[in-house]
């Protein structure tokens, strides 16, 4: 069984100012992790993913995440918070094992405030 | 990655009636996802759709609400059956990434469906 928790349903940020969007996931497997975003009225993009390879795992737009298994935490950085960021974050998890199961945190709703 | 287009982009339906949303995709695939999110909510995987086999469909879908096809590996269709207004959703459709980004899926841009 796997599942995948976003600690904070909305977070609020200036802009220029760092962003950190937590997630935390339990995952019987080595999982894959991903975030995608969602921006209002959009489809869902992927942001970056982790499948074992670099803990840390730098993304498009300046997003970075980090793996950490001791804590089973992939939060979502980046330094500096853009108005063009704010959207919704979804962290996902996934396991290949035989067939795909993924599974989707409930989101994050990031505002960026000018 | 491929490039995934869903129609229609929105519609507005009868209580009632059906609606089939078709979803394409510019390279070959073996597996397609159906998903649905609910105003406010996020993705719920309705069911895997691979070519040649009957779909898949998680706990709390059924065939007969959600029927849909896959007729090649480029195509597919759901259809949201005699609709209500809790079926007012974004349903969207999504493929595993190429050979070597199996675990990866993308997404179409979906399609926003209104129930009155």
């Amino acid at each position: 069984a796997q599942s995948v928790t976003q600690l904070d349903s909305h977070v609020s940020v200036s802009e220029g100012t760092p962003v950190l969007l937590r997630c935390n996931y339990s995952s019987s497997y080595s999982p894959s992790l991903f975030w995608y975003v969602q921006h209002p009225n959009k489809g869902l993009q992927l942001l970056l993913k982790y499948t074992s390879a670099a803990t840390l795992v730098k993304g498009i737009n300046g997003f970075e995440a980090e793996f950490k298994k001791s804590e089973t935490s992939f939060h979502l950085t980046k330094p500096s918070a853009h108005m063009s960021d704010a959207a919704e974050y979804f962290c996902v998890v996934s396991y290949s094992g035989g067939y795909q199961k993924v599974t989707f945190g409930t989101g994050t709703k990031l505002q960026v405030i000018p | 990655s491929a490039v995934i287009s869903q129609k229609p982009s929105r519609d507005i339906c009868q209580r009632g009636t059906s609606l089939t949303i078709q979803c394409q995709v510019d390279s070959q695939v073996t597996m397609m996802f159906w998903y649905r999110q609910q105003p406010g909510q996020s993705l719920t995987l309705i069911a895997t759709a691979n070519q040649g086999s009957e779909a898949t469909y998680e706990s709390g879908f059924v065939i007969d609400k959600f029927p849909i096809s896959r007729p090649n590996l480029t195509f597919s269709t759901l259809t949201v059956s005699n609709m209500s207004p809790e079926d007012s959703s974004i349903y969207l459709c999504s493929v595993e990434g190429d050979r070597g980004q199996m675990d990866t899926q993308y997404f179409g841009p979906g399609t926003r469906l209104t129930v009155l």
